[in-house]
């Protein structure tokens, strides 16, 4: 498609259990972009990807949380036992390798952990 | 230990009128500026940047202020238009590394009619 394209658009799950949330980035897009935004803050950098590999994964708030990106193309993001305060909207992000025309964000997966 | 601040939770101005949301920065190392806007259950998309070789880039209704000095940035929307209601994010970078952009915490700007 022509954009970035996130699924589920909303998920709710239990306390304690494990989510896959998946960003499918547009096409030719190098680089690759998680970010959070809980209620009422801004966005929270989780994890950034170029090509296959992960040169930064310093915003991963626990060692829950783990992303990867196979064929230099779709992402995943896995948390692990999740928490209440897991609760966000997860969002992806792709842009060519430099970045300077800014990122194209998908629309967001809102995550409830109940 | 926030590097990008927007002190203005949210802004109200009239259609017609100038908007003007500030945002200030901490890091030193940051090297480019974006302006984002994020309309209710959509991702925020990309309006205007700004390299710190320059102190002003115009888009358009849209204009990016840079005072490097300061380490201040101003987004200007004029005239305001009952569309531009949105939430609008401060980024900035340091391209002398990699593309990690950190974000502020966001203004809410209603454009009243």
């Amino acid at each position: 498609g022509a954009g970035v394209s996130q699924s589920p658009s909303n998920k709710v799950t239990e306390k304690g259990k494990d989510v896959e949330l998946r960003c499918d980035p547009i096409s030719g897009h190098t680089a690759l972009y998680w970010y959070r935004q809980s209620l009422g803050q801004g966005l929270e950098f989780l994890i950034y990807f170029q090509g296959n590999s992960a040169p930064d994964k310093s915003g991963l708030p626990s060692d829950r949380f783990s992303a990867e990106r196979t064929g230099g193309s779709v992402s995943t993001l896995t948390i692990q036992r999740t928490q209440q305060e897991d609760s966000a909207v997860y969002l992806c992000a792709s842009s060519h390798q430099t970045g300077e025309d800014g990122y194209t964000f998908g629309s967001g997966t809102r995550l409830t952990v109940v | 230990d926030q590097q990008v601040k927007q002190n203005s939770p949210s802004l109200s101005v009239q259609e017609g009128r100038i908007s003007i949301l500030n945002c200030d920065y901490t890091n030193s190392m940051f090297d480019y500026f974006l302006w984002y806007k994020k309309y209710p259950a959509e991702g925020p998309t990309f309006l205007i940047s700004i390299s710190s070789i320059k102190d002003k880039n115009e888009d358009g209704r849209f204009t990016v202020f840079l005072n490097k000095s300061a380490k201040h940035l101003s987004l200007h929307i004029v005239p305001s238009q009952p569309g531009d209601s949105a939430v609008y994010f401060c980024a900035a970078s340091a391209r002398t590394s990699y593309d990690k952009v950190i974000f502020g915490p966001g203004t809410s700007l209603s454009v009243i009619p």
